[in-house]
């Protein structure tokens, strides 16, 4: 199957600091990149969807300007979780689909706010 | 409604025995696609097996097994001889045209499979 790649896995920032995680399809177009977050022992939620070249839609509940994407190019698309605090440490996930239908999960990355 | 229903929240077997984690959904779409992954405790989602609303042709691979059915909604996996390795955490998903693709995953079950 296709490849997507996150990075980083794993990051430790400061509270208050801005963290930014991508999220690369390597041998693909990805014209829709999905970004997922999952508490411990949660399921995953669907954060938001960005399409190449548009503002991404956001799902309820999910703060705009907490979690910016951006999804400037067909291969890549960055989180960036601004001002983090504790609560936003989670394991965030994307995932791409390009002309296949079927979309294809990156590692995830796990965020630790102290 | 789309919806993924895994009602089975935690399942504790002995090696070697079957098991198998119910799935259940919900969609208004004709058109759809359902996943099995498996998250171990190192985090990533590894994709098991997808399935589109056409094809409800049940699928074996080892000792995997999938049974797709339409008419009750369920696309339920067992696994024949489990192993220690196996233990981790799996999540029945959806992914619907009308959703832009998007995919609703179910709440999961924790599989334990004790030596």
């Amino acid at each position: 199957g296709a490849v997507v790649s996150q990075h980083p896995s794993r990051v430790i920032c400061k509270s208050g600091t801005s963290v930014k995680i991508e999220c690369r399809s390597l041998d693909f177009q990805a014209t829709t990149m999905f970004w997922y977050r999952q508490f411990p022992k949660q399921s995953l939620m669907l954060m938001a969807t960005s399409n190449e070249g548009s503002k991404a839609t956001y799902e309820q509940g999910v703060e705009k300007d907490k979690f910016l994407i951006n999804h400037a190019s067909l291969t890549l698309s960055t989180l960036t979780v601004t001002s983090a605090h504790p609560e936003d440490s989670s394991f965030y996930i994307c995932s791409a689909r390009g002309e296949l239908t079927e979309a294809f999960f990156g590692q995830g990355t796990r965020l630790t706010v102290v | 409604a789309q919806k993924v229903t895994q009602a089975q929240t935690e399942i504790s077997v002995v090696e070697k025995e079957d098991v198998t984690l119910d799935c259940v959904y919900e969609t208004r779409d004709t058109t759809y696609y359902l996943f099995w992954y498996k998250q171990p405790p190192s985090g990533e989602l590894v994709f098991l097996i997808r399935r589109n609303s056409f094809d409800e042709q049940n699928e074996i691979s080892g000792r995997y097994s999938w049974n797709f059915q339409k008419s009750t909604s369920s696309f339920n996996f067992t696994i024949t001889a489990s192993q220690v390795v196996d233990s981790a955490v799996y999540f029945c998903a959806l992914n619907f045209v009308s959703g832009g693709f998007k995919t609703i995953f179910g709440a999961g079950t924790r599989l334990f499979v004790k030596a």
